[in-house]
């Protein structure tokens, strides 16, 4: 099987650009992820999309991050504009139901 | 709300070495509890979860026991090997809060040969 698929793998932008990543959840899987993970920390949830509506985006911050799962698959989450803040591995997950499952992430450094 | 708290690291230890790492919850309900693992330049990896008071968890020799009276899920190797080597997190999921995971700092382990 298959397992999360997420794209690009490392990013490198300057601040004030914007900037956008994808995700591939594993297939059947109806509930999909996007977390922030700054280096030495945990990841925190940014958004989680239950087929291809938001179910939680309390802490996603909306001036600047959008996120959108068009069809219940396919996921991409933007950055516009971003701050050097923005720096950290931009995670993905899914799951049928309870156990999560999660992609290699996308390693972002704003310059 | 919910929260994870794990012992930091880095934790050092020889090969063979008993290796702990302490985690301990702050969780309204029943949350279901779980260790993941981040392996240099990888993604996170299910380690072992437990759903219930007093399960085990257990995967590759290692082990977490769900203790609900101390708020705890501690994990626990006999031997490590230089393999261990990685980041190990703590998380909670309830199902009040959507199953989204909440993770501790994570916990650096290195194993020296």
């Amino acid at each position: 099987e298959a397992g999360v698929a997420q794209s690009p793998r490392y990013k490198i932008i300057e601040k004030r650009q914007s900037v956008a990543f994808w995700c591939n959840p594993i297939s059947g899987h109806a509930t999909l992820y996007w977390y922030q993970q700054i280096l030495g920390q945990g990841p925190k949830l940014l958004i989680q999309f239950q087929n291809n509506g938001v179910v939680d985006d309390s802490q996603l911050p909306k001036d600047r991050f959008s996120a959108e799962r068009l069809k219940g698959v396919d996921s991409t989450l933007k950055i516009q504009p971003a701050k050097l803040e923005d720096s950290a591995v931009y995670l993905c997950a899914s799951t049928p139901r309870e156990t999560q499952y999660f992609g290699p992430g996308t390693r972002l450094l704003v310059l | 709300g919910n929260s994870v708290t794990q012992m930091e690291g880095p934790v050092t230890l020889s090969e063979e070495a008993f290796l702990t790492i302490n985690c301990t919850y702050t969780a309204t309900g029943y949350p279901s509890l779980f260790w993941y693992v981040q392996y240099p330049g990888e993604g996170l990896q299910l380690l072992l979860k437990a759903t219930k008071a007093d399960d085990k968890g257990s995967n590759k020799g290692f082990e977490a026991t769900y203790r609900k009276e101390t708020t705890s899920f501690h994990l626990e190797k006999g031997s490590v090997q230089v393999s261990d080597s990685a980041v190990y997190f703590c998380a909670l999921s309830a199902r009040a809060a959507g199953n989204k995971l909440t993770f501790g700092g994570g916990t650096r382990v290195l194993v020296k040969p």
